[in-house]
């Protein structure tokens, strides 16, 4: 069975500085991670996507995510945050196994401060 | 050009009504999905279809019934509304041998149940 944990329901950070978000999943194959993000009252936008490529996956809009098989984790960066990165970010996990679906994470608030 | 269209994007409602919730995408993709959103913006999968046949319900109740008249197409029908089904519901699509991709999703349908 696959889940997922986002260890932060809320992140509070400054405008310009360093986005931290984390995730822990759970998976009995090879998984497939992505990072969702949902900006207020708006759909789903991929941010990005691990499929056993490179580890250090980049993304849209200046995130990234690396993913370590070791520590079961793949936790979500951007160097500087703006304004505009205040949203709810989902880690979800994908199992062909498990039939293609989707495990979304909790969710993590991101609030940015000017 | 939207590429996962529902129809309504705000839907209120009285208990006891029935409801329907139209989806349709134009990317060509085997599976369409049924998400739900709760009131703590958590995602979790009701529904998959792939090409036309059902391939996963989660538990839940028969109240809602997906309907794929074609692979472009996934409606979900919702009989005798209760509070407890007021969320935001997401049709999402996916291509079949490509899971790991990454999923399209719509904007979503807010029901509000009164």
């Amino acid at each position: 069975a696959q889940s997922v944990t986002q260890l932060d329901s809320h992140v509070s950070v400054s405008e310009g500085t360093p986005v931290l978000l984390r995730c822990n999943y759970s998976s009995s194959y090879s998984p497939s991670l992505f990072w969702y993000v949902q900006h207020p009252n708006k759909g789903l936008q991929l941010l990005l996507k691990y499929t056993s490529a490179a580890t250090l996956v980049k993304g849209i809009n200046g995130f990234e995510a690396e993913f370590k098989k070791s520590e079961t984790s793949f936790h979500l960066t951007k160097p500087s945050a703006h304004m505009s990165d205040a949203a709810e970010y989902f880690c979800v996990v994908s199992e062909k196994a498990a039939g293609n679906k989707l495990t979304f994470g909790g969710g993590t608030r991101v609030l940015v401060k000017p | 050009d939207t590429a996962v269209s529902q129809t309504p994007k705000y839907l209120v409602t009285q208990m006891g009504n029935d409801k329907s919730i139209k989806c349709e995408q134009n990317l060509g993709h085997d599976t369409m999905y049924w998400y739900k959103q709760d009131s703590k913006k958590f995602l979790k999968i009701m529904f998959s279809y792939n090409n036309k046949e059902l391939i996963i319900n989660e538990t839940v109740p028969n109240r809602f019934s997906p309907k794929s008249p074609d692979k472009a197409h996934l409606n979900l029908h919702i009989n005798s509304l209760e509070l407890g089904d007021s969320a935001v519901y997401f049709c999402a699509s996916s291509q079949e041998g490509v899971f790991n991709y990454g999923y399209t999703f719509g904007s979503g349908t807010r029901l509000t149940v009164v």
